[in-house]
């Protein structure tokens, strides 16, 4: 069963404007750690911003900031004032009480000038 | 600190040719992941090193597959007999608990190393 899904396939947004990438996760674990990590055409993994599962405030990191909806599942990444540069794919990824992490099939965002 | 660095970051190599990849870590994480990535999909996990030793190895990882860190710093990756099922994006991260960022020790990753079989 998949444990990270993210229905987005590819989103498209103007630049300076905000954004939200969609996750929802698959755990029975009560301690977990969520992840959002940019990969460019270069094709290295960036991390971006992190959330706890016990962590009760919504994670931020300058103009990303995490969704955390943790009766529903989902762990939504919200982008502001969208910039040129944000153009990449984009994975959420969990880390359950193992050393792995699973991460879902990205989604790809699009800044349009 | 210097990011994690992967060698080659390109490599094309005939089936069943054997290859080999090197990953640095950061310097002083004491651990080391191997992931594959293939078009389209994120990355799966391979396995993993804290220091030396190998803890933990995914189903995926073939008896094809192998991966040492020797020393408890860098590590290599070898396919041997290559097969055309085994072109992807071969990522390798490194962290460490003692820098965990706001809890749980966060993952940083390499540029990889894009393996074509031809």
């Amino acid at each position: 069963a998949q444990k990270i899904t993210q229905t987005q396939p590819g989103m498209f947004v103007q630049e300076k404007e905000a954004v939200t990438l969609d996750c929802t996760y698959d755990t029975s674990d009560q301690s977990y750690g969520l992840f959002w990590y940019k990969q460019p055409s270069s094709g290295e993994m960036i991390f971006l911003i992190y959330q706890g599962s016990y962590d009760e405030q919504n994670a931020t990191e300058g103009r990303y900031s995490l969704n955390f909806q943790k009766a529903r599942k989902s762990a939504n990444l919200v982008i502001s004032a969208s910039q040129l540069g944000d153009s990449a794919m984009y994975f959420c990824a969990m880390r359950e009480g193992g050393n792995d992490m699973r991460f879902g099939a990205g989604t790809r965002l699009t800044v349009k000038p | 600190d210097t990011g994690v660095s992967q060698d080659p970051r390109h490599k094309i190599t005939k089936r069943g040719q054997n290859v080999t990849f090197r990953c640095d870590p950061i310097s002083e994480h004491n651990r080391l992941y191997w992931y594959r990535q293939t078009l389209g999909q994120g990355p799966e996990f391979l396995t993993y090193f804290q220091n030396e030793a190998q803890l933990e190895k995914s189903r995926l990882l073939s008896d094809r597959f192998s991966a040492e860190r020797p020393k408890g710093s860098f590590s290599t990756l070898e396919i041997q007999r290559t097969e055309q099922g085994d072109s992807a994006m071969y990522l390798c991260a490194s962290s460490s608990p003692g820098r965990a960022h706001k809890g749980r020790d966060t993952q940083y990753f390499g540029p990889g190393t894009r393996l074509t079989v031809l």
